[in-house]
């Protein structure tokens, strides 16, 4: 079992529309989560962390996080073209972040 | 532009080469990564620093690589007797622990093709 999974897409939604993004991983004793954004050819670019459950909005963007069901989604509302990247979700225990593979979204106009 | 700086950002060796890659983090974060990243993988560990000390060395990292951040402040990553294996994006990343809170921000990268 991979630490962090995703799906890795890719998750196609139409301009305007909510897109949401799961992410689920195996270490119970993980205390901070985090949303990156990657473009083609460039380095992850921090959209969102969040550290206990419940929901955090910021924006567009709003993290949800349930640790008993070891889940974090991300879901981006009014979704644009300039969204279409791949999100990698990282968890951190202490201090190394362990990434998922990715899931890739595109935002059709 | 997060404030952590690559050098270089694209080296073409030849298997068999050293390579040496530098990495600037923001300047008051007192904690170093570096990952690396292939393509449709997300980044992986290899090492991290807490100010000049190298707190761990993930089993990625064969003992052709080798790091240092000798005044706790930039590092460097040296990659010996390159195979082409090791071309991917190699990651910096910085940090400023506050509390329980360590948010880690990412430099460009140094894309690595080996020959």
């Amino acid at each position: 079992q991979k630490e962090v999974e995703q799906n890795s897409g890719p998750l196609s939604v139409p301009e305007g529309a909510i897109a949401s993004l799961n992410c689920t991983y195996s270490d119970r004793g993980s205390q901070s989560f985090f949303w990156y954004r990657q473009y083609s050819g460039k380095s992850p670019e921090l959209i969102m962390s969040i550290y206990s459950n419940g929901d955090k909005e910021d924006g567009r963007f709003t993290a949800q996080l349930n640790k008993a069901s070891q889940y974090v989604s991300l879901l981006i509302r009014d979704s644009q073209p300039s969204d279409s990247a791949t999100y990698l979700c990282a968890v951190s225990g202490t201090y190394k972040y362990i990434f998922g593979t990715g899931t890739r979204l595109k935002v059709l106009a | 532009d997060t404030g952590v700086s690559q050098d270089p950002r694209h080296k073409i060796t030849k298997r068999g080469q050293n390579v040496t890659f530098r990495c600037d983090p923001i300047s008051e974060h007192n904690r170093l990564y570096w990952y690396r990243q292939t393509l449709g993988q997300g980044p992986e560990f290899l090492t991290y620093f807490q100010n000049e000390a190298q707190l761990e060395k993930s089993r990625l990292l064969s003992d052709r690589f080798s790091a240092e951040r000798p005044k706790g402040s930039f590092s460097t990553l040296e990659i010996q007797r390159t195979e082409q294996g090791d071309s991917a994006m190699y990651l910096c990343a910085s940090s400023l622990r506050s509390g329980t809170t360590d948010t880690q921000y990412f430099g460009p990268g140094t894309r690595l093709t080996v020959l």
